[in-house]
């Protein structure tokens, strides 16, 4: 199957500081993708629909100033947490989705483990 | 509204075999799909099964859907230690996110 990237895999920051987390598609362009979130022991919680080129779309409840969305190429997308809280320490997922026109697939990459001291 | 509901846990012993239940509520979905989840780690993709299949089976894991009451299953045969995971069943209405259910805790008890 397809192959998607995240950096860092973890990070430990301190409170205030931003964070910037990468997400690439290796083997394929990507027009959509997508940042998660995931609490211990909790399902995926989708954050943004980040879209090549254009703004990204935020769910409900979600900051977009806290969590900025660039995605700059088909390939790589960004999630950086601003003046990160302790209450952001979290478990950060990007997908990626290939369209191959009869199907689509969302990949996901390995995850950020992200902790705010 | 898009639901996906799913069994939290699931304790087996290593060689049985597992069965993991979803429902889901889009008939629009093309595709549904099975994802696992170890430890620490991102979702990988197990399988899918494009709707106007009722099986597919890939190696260990049979895939049944039965379109009609909206619910999917995957069946793990001689299940391994390995297999211990988070398991997230998928709908993907087309061109939205993907639509995840809680996921189930697969347990296998050596």
């Amino acid at each position: 199957g397809a192959v998607v990237s995240q950096h860092p895999s973890w990070v430990i920051c301190k409170s205030g500081t931003s964070v910037k987390i990468e997400c690439r598609s290796l083997d394929f362009q990507a027009t959509t993708m997508f940042w998660y979130r995931q609490f211990p022991k909790q399902s995926l919680m989708l954050m943004a629909t980040s879209n090549e080129g254009s703004k990204a779309t935020y769910e409900q409840g979600v900051e977009k100033d806290k969590f900025l969305i660039n995605h700059a190429s088909l390939t790589l997308s960004t999630l950086t947490v601003t003046s990160a809280h302790p209450e952001d320490s979290s478990f950060y997922i990007c997908s990626a989705r290939e369209d191959r026109g009869h199907r689509e697939t969302q990949y996901f990459g390995p995850g950020t483990r992200l902790l705010v001291l | 509204g898009e639901d996906v509901e799913q069994s939290l846990f699931l304790s087996v012993r290593e060689g049985d075999s597992s069965v993991i239940n979803c429902t889901y509520t889009d008939s629009s979905s093309t595709y549904l799909y099975w994802y696992k989840q170890e430890p620490g780690a991102g979702l990988q993709l197990l399988t899918y099964i494009f709707s106007n299949m009722d099986m597919k089976q890939d190696q260990r894991l049979t895939v049944l859907l039965n379109k009609k009451d909206k619910h999917l299953s995957l069946r793990i045969a001689d299940t391994q230690t390995g297999d211990s995971a988070i398991y997230f069943c998928a709908e993907f209405p087309r061109h939205t996110p993907l639509v995840f259910g809680k996921g189930t805790r697969l347990s296998v008890i050596a």
